[in-house]
């Protein structure tokens, strides 16, 4: 089955502690972005990448790094987590960057930052 | 900038009503609209999407026409059930090689029986 997967879909962790939110495609895509979901804000995009080794900063990259070493993996991490990153997080991946290429999501990570 | 605006929620209607969930839009040139769905606990799934102006997406019953005169991407179904509660975005793709969407802030619909 053709799908985004993200991992951990759940997460509490504490202030200053790192950590890394997974995401994989088996959709052979080019394209993937990290968003994230705020009440009343809609979805914001974190960092993308176009290809292995190729990414960039989305609207809101401050606190956040990606990685995209392999095609199908692009992982999310937060160097040292602080309350205000306390989101919905969804990955998403796109075959190409044509602006009419309908963008793929994951199921979704809720992350909480105490 | 480009931007997407939504509708306020919640919309509340009975089974079997006529839905309609406003969508305006700003951009610069002709971008693709969208329109993904989230049901309670997982993630965006695409609902119907128009890539032209005039061009009408459908799917299970919901339908968006691109108006370009009125930069408008309505949400419509005829006649909506239990099932179809949940969170409706609107976006827009953006022309840059960013990969972006840009979504409105979401219109949660409650329906009851």
């Amino acid at each position: 089955e053709a799908q985004v997967t993200q991992n951990p879909r759940y997460l509490i962790t504490v202030t200053g502690k790192k950590l890394t939110v997974t995401c994989s495609q088996n959709m052979n895509h080019e394209y993937m972005s990290w968003y994230r979901q705020d009440p009343g804000l809609g979805l914001r995009q974190i960092y993308y990448s176009m290809n292995v080794e190729v990414t960039d900063k989305g609207d809101v990259p401050e606190g956040y790094k990606v990685s995209r070493k392999e095609k199908r993996n692009f992982p999310l991490i937060l160097e040292s987590p602080s309350p205000n990153q306390t989101s919905l997080y969804f990955c998403a991946s796109r075959l190409t960057g044509s602006s009419t290429d309908t963008q793929y999501f994951g199921p979704g990570t809720r992350l909480t930052v105490l | 900038g480009d931007s997407v605006t939504q509708m306020e929620g919640p919309v509340t209607l009975s089974e079997e009503a006529f839905l309609t969930i406003n969508c305006t839009y700003t951009a610069t040139g002709y971008p693709s609209l969208f329109w993904y769905v989230q049901y309670p606990g997982e993630g965006l799934q695409l609902l119907l999407k128009a890539t032209k102006a005039d061009d009408k997406g459908s799917n299970k019953g919901f339908e968006a026409t691109y108006r370009k005169e009125t930069t408008s991407f309505h949400l419509e179904k005829g006649s909506v059930q239990v099932s179809d509660s949940a969170v409706y975005f609107c976006a827009l793709s953006d022309l840059g090689n960013t990969d972006k969407l840009i979504f409105g802030t979401g219109t949660r619909l409650q329906v009851f029986p």
